[in-house]
């Protein structure tokens, strides 16, 4: 059973908006968040990560939030580029260093 | 510096045929995973170790799939006998503990004819 999910597959946001990119999770003992960007072809990469411990983390375009009580994390990215376009993954780390991703959800910046 | 290191990038072979992916984990770091990216589950973890050893490989899915890592720069995964349902790409991936972040390599594209 997915113990993270992304709902959303697909994303379309115009060149210079906001996108925001969802993710829920059922175990309440994760204790690290991460998002991972994955071009065609290509490894995941690192993005941004957040502990369970803070509700917001940001790094420049890219800010994350955390609700605890909801076990919901989002990914938001201002303003969103053409070069944003690729698939996002919300994963999270249980105490034994597994990391658990869900499924991505694909965005596409329209210039 | 050298990232993760995956052979072969492409694997194409028949139904019944051994198949063996191999990966050099990034120097200094003592965790390895191993995932299988498919549509309907994503990246779905098939097993991890921390310093060589087998923690976790409640995830690899059948009898047909082993993993090993016989010292802290190699690893393989094999799949004996091959079928098509195990078309996929096959990531690993290593970290250092204590930092949590995983990186990746660039994934062993499989397809069983």
């Amino acid at each position: 059973d997915q113990q993270v999910k992304q709902n959303s597959p697909s994303l379309s946001v115009q060149e210079g908006r906001i996108s925001i990119l969802n993710c829920d999770y059922t175990n309440s003992m994760f204790d690290y968040f991460l998002w991972y960007k994955k071009y065609p072809a290509e490894g995941p990469t690192f993005l941004i990560s957040i502990s369970s411990i803070k509700d917001k983390n940001e790094d420049g375009r890219f800010t994350v939030f955390l609700n605890k009580s909801a076990k919901h994390l989002s990914l938001h990215i201002v303003p969103s580029q053409p070069g944003d376009s690729a698939v996002y993954f919300c994963a999270a780390k249980g105490r034994g260093n597994q990391f658990y991703f869900g499924t991505g959800t694909s965005l596409t910046v329209i210039p | 510096d050298a990232g993760v290191i995956q052979s072969p990038r492409h694997e194409v072979t028949e139904m019944g045929q051994e198949v063996t992916l191999r990966c050099k984990p990034i120097s200094g770091h003592n965790s390895l995973f191993w995932y299988r990216q498919t549509m309907m589950r994503g990246l779905e973890l098939l097993i991890y170790f921390n310093n060589n050893v087998p923690i976790d490989d409640s995830g690899m899915p059948e009898d047909r799939f082993s993993a090993k890592m016989p010292n802290a720069s190699f690893s393989t995964l094999k799949i004996q006998p091959s079928e098509p349902r195990d078309s996929a790409v096959y990531f690993c991936a290593s970290s250092f503990r204590r930092t949590g972040e995983l990186f990746f390599g660039e994934g062993s594209r499989l397809t069983v004819l």
